[in-house]
């Protein structure tokens, strides 16, 4: 079974600083990696969708990297605002062909004016 | 109004009772999934659906059922509710043209008492 591991778990941040968030998978072959942002009590939303051959991608202030050969992405937020308070996750796909996906446990991040 | 729709957004429930939690979208996508999500834990895929004739189980299907009435209708079943189903569900489609990025609907709170 893939798996994905996010760190930290949690993570609380002053306004305006930077952030990086962790994601390890296993999944083999590897056909892409998202990143989702989710706002307490409503549904996830997809930052960035990444291939394995892309190793950097950025959405405004997000910037998603992706190491395939470390199995390794991280999701890079500049310049915080107390609006990217929310849970960041990560998620592989479970198998190749048909897409299944595998969500990591998320990151929690707080961000204090 | 909103692409992916779930009813009822809130339910309190007694064991033994039988609830539906009904999904409907409006994106025009094939593929429908129903997750629950758990305080600290990742999104647990319970069911899924490519078409309309098409029904999968996920890692944790036992005690729920589902029906795909249309291409726009994706319905979830707890035959028999049991303490341990209160989570917050959630609903989502998907498009292979698109990439497969999934997009959620705003959830339902189920509580079974």
């Amino acid at each position: 079974k893939n798996q994905v591991e996010q760190s930290p778990q949690s993570l609380i941040i002053l306004e305006g600083k930077n952030c990086t968030l962790q994601c390890n998978y296993t999944v083999s072959p590897f056909s892409n990696l998202r990143w989702y942002k989710q706002d307490t009590g409503r549904g996830p939303v997809s930052l960035t969708i990444m291939t394995f051959s892309e190793n950097t991608k950025s959405n405004g202030r997000y910037t998603a990297t992706l190491d395939a050969d470390t199995k390794q992405s991280s999701l890079h937020i500049t310049a915080s605002q107390l609006s990217d308070s929310a849970s960041y996750i990560c998620v592989a796909p479970r198998e190749g062909g048909s897409y299944i996906p595998t969500f990591g446990r998320g990151t929690s991040l707080i961000v204090h004016p | 109004d909103a692409d992916v729709t779930q009813t009822p957004r809130n339910r309190i429930t007694k064991t033994g009772k039988r609830i539906m939690l009904e999904c409907s979208q409006t994106k025009g996508h094939d593929r429908m999934y129903w997750y629950r999500q758990d305080p600290g834990l990742g999104l647990q895929l319970i069911y899924y659906s490519f078409d309309v004739k098409d029904i999968n189980k996920g890692e944790i299907s036992d005690g729920y059922s589902v029906s795909r009435q249309a291409q726009a209708k994706f319905s979830l079943s707890l035959e028999s509710a049991i303490p341990n189903q209160t989570a917050l569900y959630f609903c989502a489609t998907s498009d292979l043209g698109g990439g497969d990025t999934q997009y959620f609907g705003p959830g339902t709170r189920l509580t079974v008492l």
